[in-house]
């Protein structure tokens, strides 16, 4: 099984929904991270959680709100999605325990998003 | 903000051949990181380094971290059909709440 899984994998909306991306892992992470991928931009970080009760803003959060429900989960919301919105969204967790490591991010597979 | 100028945007390239490519930023980093996507996947951790001067190997592929700290280079050596993807550099500082990334190479390699 793979140690960080998100769902759903595709999804096709339209403008004004609302849109829930989940994001679960068994790796026993404290540190999860929600990105946003764009042709030619890389990978923007949109939220990131240091623990349960740690939520922060990352380089593009307009829009965009998470929830981190337990260790091993971390939604991401799109309160009225929007086309430019259109992305594939990627989550990620790294390892808070000691040296430099917590650098070391793994990745999910990745939610491709369509908001027509 | 900081940003990581990675280059180049594309590779297309014979199999056996070896391959390099390299990131820059105006921003010092900590750590160095290196990063393969391939299509429908997420990015999976190649190498990552330390230490400034580091050089580091991971089977074929070999990365450095700059002496300035504001740079490394990625070679992949005598490539296979399987090395496709994009490659995508990460700097990361203490704490490790920004790691930036920068936009990719995508290899293309030719058998």
């Amino acid at each position: 099984d793979a140690d960080v899984t998100q769902t759903p994998r595709n999804r096709i909306t339209k403008t004004g929904k609302r849109i829930m991306l989940e994001c679960s892992q068994t790796k026993g992470h404290d540190r999860m991270y929600w990105y946003r991928q764009d042709p030619g931009l890389g990978l923007r970080l949109i939220y990131y959680s240091f623990d349960v009760k740690d939520i922060n803003k990352g380089e593009i959060s307009d829009g965009y709100s998470v929830s981190r429900q337990a260790q091993a989960k971390f939604s991401l919301s799109l309160e009225s999605a929007i086309p430019n919105q259109t992305a594939l969204y990627f989550c990620a967790t790294s390892d808070d325990r000691g040296d430099k490591r917590y650098n070391e991010q793994f990745f999910g597979p990745g939610t491709r998003l369509t908001v027509l | 903000g900081q940003q990581l100028n990675q280059s180049p945007q594309s590779m297309f390239i014979q199999e056996g051949e070896d391959v390099s490519m390299n990131c820059t930023s105006s921003s010092i980093f900590n750590t160095w990181l290196w990063y393969k996507q391939e299509p429908g996947e997420g990015p999976v951790l190649l190498i990552a380094l330390y230490k400034a001067g580091e050089l580091t190997s991971n089977g074929r592929l070999t990365a450095q971290f700059g002496i300035t700290r504001k740079d490394s280079f990625l070679n992949i050596s005598a490539s296979i059909p399987s090395d496709v993807g994009i490659y995508f550099c990460a700097g990361g500082n203490t704490g490790g709440f920004k790691t930036i990334f920068g936009a990719g190479t995508r290899l293309f390699v030719k058998a």
